[in-house]
């Protein structure tokens, strides 16, 4: 069974442009997650998408979006790059994250962003 | 606010046994999971503990007591390829929350 992949492995932008990273959810999966990880440093929660929805957001600003499509996959956009938005950026999928239960969320490779 | 505190870094030697201890405040509480990540890599599932009390997994072993709010990774007979950074998570109500990660660094 193939795992979360995620593309492109390696992005190279500069400030100001925009990024569009691509994750592709293990089968079976319903909720794709969205990870910052700045180098040495711990996992930032972005985004939590369900059902095609946005169930939850972390404490990042609005230039920070996305989606999910309809096969589950999901699309992670960062619209005015900064040079601080240098970093690892994890994708994560999950069955449905159900009050009271947790689901193991299996991670991709993860994109590597670098702003310039 | 809802937070989990892990240390930042342990150090131990081969073959040795290390705890890497986990405390949480969080509107919410259904389980602690564990997570290893080496570096370069994307993190991978190691544990998860809903109830209180101990739970092995070969070298691995978790534990948790929800009356303190605490729990902890248990590694034994270390190995060098054990070298990671290890994460705890509390799912709380609908999100999952993130330690900072513990870096174990093992030394021959």
């Amino acid at each position: 069974e193939a795992g979360v992949t995620q593309s492109p492995t390696h992005l190279i932008k500069t400030r100001g442009q925009q990024a569009t990273l691509r994750c592709s959810p293990i089968s079976g999966h319903t909720s794709v997650y969205w990870y910052q990880q700045a180098l040495g440093l711990g996992l930032q929660f972005l985004l939590w998408y369900d059902e095609g929805e946005e169930r939850n957001r972390g404490n990042f600003p609005p230039r920070f979006s996305g989606r999910q499509f309809p096969n589950y996959s999901s699309e992670l956009n960062v619209n005015a790059l900064e040079l601080e938005d240098s970093a690892l950026y994890l994708c994560a999928s999950s069955l449905a994250l159900g009050r009271g239960r947790q689901e193991t969320q299996y991670f991709g490779p993860g994109t590597r962003l670098l702003v310039l | 606010g809802q937070s989990l505190e892990q240390p930042s870094e342990v150090t131990a030697v081969e073959g040795a046994i290390v705890q890497i201890n986990c405390t949480y405040q969080t509107s919410g509480f259904y389980g602690l999971s564990w997570y290893q990540q080496h570096d370069g890599g994307a993190p991978t599932f190691l544990s998860y503990n809903a109830l209180d009390g101990l739970e092995e997994t070969g070298r691995f072993s978790s534990f948790l007591s929800r009356s303190d709010s605490y729990g902890y990774l248990l590694l034994q007979e270390l190995q060098m390829k054990d070298s990671a950074s290890y994460f705890c998570a509390v799912k709380s109500n609908y999100q999952l929350i993130w330690g900072a990660g513990t870096k174990l660094i093992i030394k021959p």
